[in-house]
């Protein structure tokens, strides 16, 4: 594909309803970040996977936070149970992965999450 | 607790100025500090600084980590309107990167 795709592009739910983010990353990237861009807070680092290993989860912000990768490609981020301070900008990045956020990342558009 | 802070927050000078940003972290099991530029949604990554006192620079920007007083400093000189975005500072902490609140430059024409 010519770039790292997340879907939905934007998403109003109520507080209490679980929702689920995708992204599609650039074919063949190894490396794939999951971020979460508050309102007024600076880049929030959630999780990042290798392959299909996440190495490190303790950046998710609560337990009911979880991420899968499938297949080395397709990414999914879930909360369940969503809060209104869940509200943010999600963005999902790939890379090469060679050198962890180090190799040049390559961003999608971002799921805007409203929790009303 | 690991935190990043980067100061100012926000800045506007005009086109032409140069401008310092400015990190200091207080991490353990530091890594490297990585600078970012955010326009919109999306940082793109500008530089990567593991070793004190070597200076890194590409075009009007440059960067130097000081190792001793834990910051480093984003320099851009001859600023131009389309350097205006968000300036992200973080630092990789083995698995885990730690994020500053940014700083927000303002380029006036």
């Amino acid at each position: 594909g010519a770039g790292v795709s997340q879907s939905p592009s934007n998403k109003v739910t109520e507080k209490g309803k679980d929702v689920e983010l995708r992204c599609d990353p650039i074919s063949g990237h190894t490396a794939l970040y999951w971020y979460r861009q508050s309102l007024g807070q600076g880049l929030e680092f959630l999780i990042y996977f290798q392959g299909n290993s996440a190495p490190d989860k303790s950046g998710l912000p609560s337990d009911r936070f979880s991420a899968e990768r499938t297949g080395g490609s397709v990414s999914t981020l879930t909360i369940q149970r969503t809060q209104q301070e869940d509200s943010a900008v999600y963005l999902c990045a790939s890379a090469r992965g060679t050198e962890i956020f180090t190799d040049t990342q390559y961003f999608g558009p971002g799921t805007r999450l409203t929790v009303l | 607790e690991d935190k990043v802070v980067q100061s100012p927050l926000s800045l506007v000078v005009h086109e032409g100025d140069t401008v310092t940003l400015n990190c200091s972290y207080e991490v353990t099991n530091f890594r490297s500090l990585l600078w970012y530029k955010q326009e919109k949604k999306a940082p793109t990554f500008l530089f990567m600084l593991t070793s004190s006192g070597i200076e890194k620079k590409s075009g009007r920007l440059s960067s130097i980590l000081d190792k001793k007083e834990l910051s480093s400093i984003l320099n851009i000189t001859a600023t131009q309107t389309g350097d205006s975005a968000i300036y992200l500072c973080a630092v990789d902490r083995d698995d885990k990167i730690i994020f500053g609140k940014g700083t927000r430059l303002h380029i006036l024409p």
